[in-house]
């Protein structure tokens, strides 16, 4: 089993439409988590960090269940820049500490 | 703005070559990593270093090893490249305060 799954779509959407993309870790020790993205042919750059509470970054949403291990990303209001593809990441617990990235979710906003 | 930079990004080598992918950060980070990216496969960790000379394996470290002479640099070296070696190569730094990973742009290499 893949430490970090994600769906890897691709999701097409219309612009102005709500997305929302799930991720699970199997490894409960994971510390912290968060929402990377890479665009076409570009190096991944982080997104938002994920917080216990959940955490708001304008028309993102992230969401996190310790209990279902499981994260999860919300975009509101989709505009055509959003295409991307989303990665997941969690940071592995005890002495490793390196983060874990999933595979990836590929958006694409049309027009 | 933190800039992390790759030696080339696009590379062919032949089977059997020794190569050479370096990797410059100019922000004074401690960590460094090497990953390669596959489809279906994501970012997986090849090797990361926390300081000069210091290295340590990651989840897929055979066929390769690293360099770390100075803190701005981390090389990572294919012995002797194999096809299944042909990937998008990505090195990344980061403090040692933060989790934020900064990437370079990649260098897509391909073994024949």
């Amino acid at each position: 089993r893949k430490e970090v799954e994600q769906d890897p779509g691709p999701f097409n959407v219309p612009e102005g439409a709500t997305v929302a993309f799930n991720c699970t870790y199997s490894n409960s020790a994971s510390q912290s988590f968060f929402w990377y993205r890479q665009d076409c042919r570009k190096e991944p750059k982080l997104l938002m960090s994920v917080y216990s509470s959940g955490n708001e970054d304008g028309r993102f949403t992230a969401q996190l269940n310790r209990a279902s291990q499981y994260i999860s990303l919300l975009i509101r209001d989709s505009k055509l820049s959003d295409s991307a593809t989303y990665l997941c990441v969690v940071l592995r617990g005890g002495s490793a500490r390196q983060l874990t990235f999933g595979s990836g979710t590929q958006l694409t906003v049309l027009p | 703005d933190v800039k992390v930079t790759q030696s080339s990004r696009y590379l062919v080598k032949r089977t059997g070559e020794k190569v050479f992918l370096e990797c410059v950060q100019d922000m004074d980070h401690e960590n460094m990593f090497w990953y390669r990216q596959d489809p279906g496969l994501g970012l997986r960790l090849i090797y990361f270093s926390y300081d000069v000379k210091m290295k340590e394996k990651g989840d897929i470290p055979e066929g390769y090893s690293v360099s770390r002479e100075k803190k701005e640099r981390f090389s990572l070296i294919l012995e002797s490249a194999s096809t299944n070696q042909t990937s998008m190569y990505l090195c990344a730094s980061r403090t040692t305060s933060s989790y934020e990973q900064y990437f370079g742009p990649g260098t897509r290499l391909t073994v024949t």
